[in-house]
């Protein structure tokens, strides 16, 4: 069975500190998809990051970057110098390929509530 | 480019009506995903839609029914509600399914009395 782990359910830091959200997930599968997502308290959704299983390739973005790691099954988020708009809840996701090309299966975590204080 | 658009935004119903929800996805994305949000469950995938085929299911009973229209607009439909599906329901849309881009809309508040 897949399982998506994020362990801290809240964080709290003051503007400028980096923060980091950890992200940890369980499937027997060898090809995988990581998604990181950011919801702000208006509710929708954003995609930030998809990652596949064969790509290790750490990614910057800005103040973003992303850590992803197979050999401790994560794919943590570190937001560098956070300001007050990353307040948000963010979720991490994967999704496994089915059979029959289109299918899958996507899990997410529950969700990390970041806030960011001036 | 307008977004994805949810309607309506909030809704309150009493156990045991039903209730649609409809779902506008940006113009020329195929797919439509629909997930439910609670404080309990988190988020979980409903199903998605492709050209009005449903091509992916997620684990909820049959009372969560959905279509999609040939302008790829969306509904979802759910049957027999019972307080357990007060939620927020977001859709979201993307040219070729979750492992696309997702661009998600604002959602629809259900309570469920």
């Amino acid at each position: 069975a897949q399982k998506v782990t994020q362990a801290q359910t809240e964080i709290s830091v003051v503007e400028k500190e980096d923060v980091t959200l950890d992200c940890v997930y369980e499937t027997r599968d060898t090809t995988y998809y990581l998604f990181w997502y950011k919801q702000p308290p208006s509710g929708e959704l954003v995609f930030l990051i998809r990652r596949n299983s064969f790509d290790e390739q750490n990614e910057i973005s800005g103040r973003y970057s992303w850590n992803f790691q197979k050999s401790t099954s994560s794919f943590n988020f570190t937001i560098t110098a956070s300001q007050v708009v990353d307040s948000a809840v963010y979720f991490c996701a994967l999704i496994l390929r089915g059979s029959g090309g289109s299918n899958y299966k996507l899990t997410f975590g529950k969700g990390t509530l970041l806030t960011v204080n001036p | 480019k307008a977004g994805v658009t949810q309607t309506p935004r909030y809704l309150i119903k009493t156990r045991g009506q039903q209730v649609t929800l409809s779902c506008s996805p940006i113009s020329g994305h195929r797919s439509v995903s629909w997930y439910q949000q609670t404080p309990g469950q988190g988020l979980q995938f409903l199903f998605e839609y492709f050209s009005e085929t449903q091509r992916n299911k997620g684990n909820f009973p049959g009372r969560f029914s959905g279509r999609q229209f040939s302008n790829s607009r969306s509904e979802m439909n759910v049957s027999t509600l019972e307080l357990g599906d007060s939620a927020l329901y977001l859709c979201a849309s993307s040219l070729g399914g979750a492992l696309d881009t997702q661009y998600f809309g604002p959602g629809t508040r259900l309570t469920v009395l």
